[in-house]
C-alpha cells in the first residue's frame, strides 16, 4: 500500500524550543492533516491542509502543504509539556481514504 | 454528544476465540472505520462504511469482519483471533465521506494469546 515517511520517529526537547517535523510522500495527495495523540486516546485533529502551498496556524502550531502536494511540515514553536504526544501526519487520497505516517513521538525534557 | 464509543477497552483473547468490538457514534455521522495501531506503524484501515448497509474493506482485512445496519453502531469481529492481531483497534467517524476530520474512540487494547 501508499507509504508517508514521516520523520523524526522521537524528539527529546526542552522545554520552550521550537520542533519541527515532516512528512513526504511518493504520491500526490488531495489535503494534508495533522494529528496529535495521547496516552490512552485516539488521535484528534490540529490542523487540516486543503491547497499545496497552503500555510496554516493553530495558536503555537504552523502547518504547510508541500507545493508539489507530496509533503507536508508541522511546526511547533515554544513547546509546553502538554505538548507531549505523538504527532500523526495523514494524507486523504482522491478516494477520501487517509494514508498515515509511522508518528512523531515528542519528549520533553523537564 | 458522547461522540464515539468503543467498548471494551481492553480485552485478552486465546487463539481461535471470537469476538466483537463494539463502537457507537451519537453525531448522525454518515461514515465510520476501523483502524488499527502497532507500534512503530501508522494507523491502518481495516474496513470503512460509507453509510448505513455499505460497508467496505480496507488495506487491511483479512480475518475481520464487519456490518453497517444503523447509523450509529459499526461493530468489528474477529472471527478466529490470532496473535497478529494483538493491536490497539480505533473506530472513527466522520461527518461524510468527503470530509477531512475524523473523531477517534478512545481505542480497544487487544491481546490474543
Amino acid at each position: 500500500g501508499q507509504q508517508l515517511n514521516q520523520s523524526p520517529q522521537s524528539m527529546f526537547i526542552q522545554e520552550g524550543e521550537d520542533v519541527s517535523m515532516n512528512c513526504t510522500s511518493s504520491s500526490i495527495f488531495n489535503t494534508w492533516l495533522w494529528y496529535k495523540q495521547e496516552p490512552g486516546e485516539g488521535p484528534v485533529l490540529l490542523i487540516a491542509l486543503y491547497k499545496a502551498g497552503e500555510l496554516t496556524s493553530n495558536g503555537r502550531l504552523t502547518a504547510q502543504f508541500g507545493i508539489t502536494r507530496k509533503d507536508s511540515f508541522l511546526n511547533i514553536s515554544a513547546s509546553i509539556p502538554s505538548d507531549v504526544g505523538i504527532y500523526f501526519c495523514a494524507g486523504q487520497d482522491s478516494n477520501y481514504q487517509l494514508i498515515w505516517g509511522a508518528g512523531t513521538k515528542l519528549i520533553i525534557k523537564p | 454528544n458522547a461522540g464515539v464509543t468503543q467498548t471494551p477497552k481492553f480485552q485478552v483473547l486465546k487463539t481461535g476465540q471470537s469476538m466483537t468490538l463494539q463502537c457507537a457514534q451519537d453525531m448522525n455521522h454518515e461514515y465510520m472505520s476501523w483502524y488499527r495501531q502497532d507500534p512503530g506503524m501508522g494507523l491502518r484501515l481495516i474496513h470503512y462504511s460509507v453509510g448505513a448497509g455499505i460497508t467496505d474493506q480496507g488495506e487491511v482485512p483479512n480475518g475481520y469482519n464487519v456490518s453497517r445496519s444503523t447509523t450509529e453502531d459499526f461493530p468489528l469481529r474477529l472471527l478466529s483471533a490470532a496473535p497478529s492481531q494483538t493491536s490497539v483497534y480505533f473506530c472513527a467517524s466522520m461527518i461524510q465521506t468527503s470530509g477531512t476530520e475524523q473523531f477517534f474512540g478512545p481505542g480497544t487494547r487487544l491481546t490474543v494469546l
